[in-house]
């Protein structure tokens, strides 16, 4: 079974670019399933933000796309969220997931803040 | 885009009892939808997937069961570690919509 685990800054600047990365163990990403990014905060729940394949492609939540970049980097097992010109609206805890019902990181909180 | 309504919001109760939580999905989703249990400070763990599938090591007091738009999530006899946060999420290959939360409180 995969396990994933988040890693990056804790705190960002208003208008700044918010970069997370997930490093997956126990499963090869090439091997297949789309692997994504969620977020919770206490306004809004849980909001998919968006999903890589092995290949490239993307899939982004229609309200954040103008804003989201994910990557993927097969050699390293990771996968990564940038989240552009953040506002104090983007503070929640971030989770790296395994799509379709897989597997959760452990989630790491990111506040915007100056 | 489909819409997760779940109930109730809160719902207290007490060990040994019987509990069942609904989902309603806004369109027909067939049985893409799953279930997720969260403790505070934790993230949310899988415990039934393809609506009725109970993922490995999850108790078998869990179930699910519904297709379409309406789903039920049973706790057959409540332990004390089942009072938690549970979510439904509808998914599909890369993205997943998610219920609003129903907190299990001890009655």
């Amino acid at each position: 079974q995969e396990q994933l685990q988040e890693s990056g800054p804790g705190l960002v600047k208003p208008s700044e670019t918010l970069s997370l990365t997930c490093t997956v163990s126990g499963y090869s990403i090439r091997s297949g399933f789309y692997w994504g990014w969620i977020r919770q905060s206490p306004g809004k729940g849980l909001e998919w933000i968006g999903s890589i394949y092995h290949s490239g492609s993307t899939e982004y939540n229609p309200s954040l796309k103008s804003r989201v970049t994910i990557s993927v980097d097969t050699s390293k097992n990771q996968f990564s969220l940038n989240l552009s010109s953040v506002t104090a609206a983007d503070t929640a805890v971030y989770y790296c997931a395994r799509a379709a019902a897989g597997n959760w990181g452990q989630g790491t909180l990111v506040t915007v803040s100056s | 885009d489909i819409q997760m309504t779940q109930s109730p919001s809160t719902l207290s109760a007490s060990v040994g009892d019987r509990v069942t939580i609904t989902c309603r999905a806004s369109q027909s989703i067939g049985t893409w939808l799953a279930w997720y249990q969260q403790k505070p400070g934790k993230a949310p763990d899988v415990l039934i997937y393809q609506a009725s599938r109970l993922q490995n090591g999850v108790p078998s007091r869990f179930s699910g069961s519904g297709s379409g738009t309406e789903f039920t999530l049973t706790i057959s006899s409540l332990q004390p570690d089942d009072f938690a946060t549970y979510y439904c999420q509808h998914y599909d290959t890369y993205s997943g919509t998610f219920g609003q939360g129903t907190k299990l409180e001890i009655k």
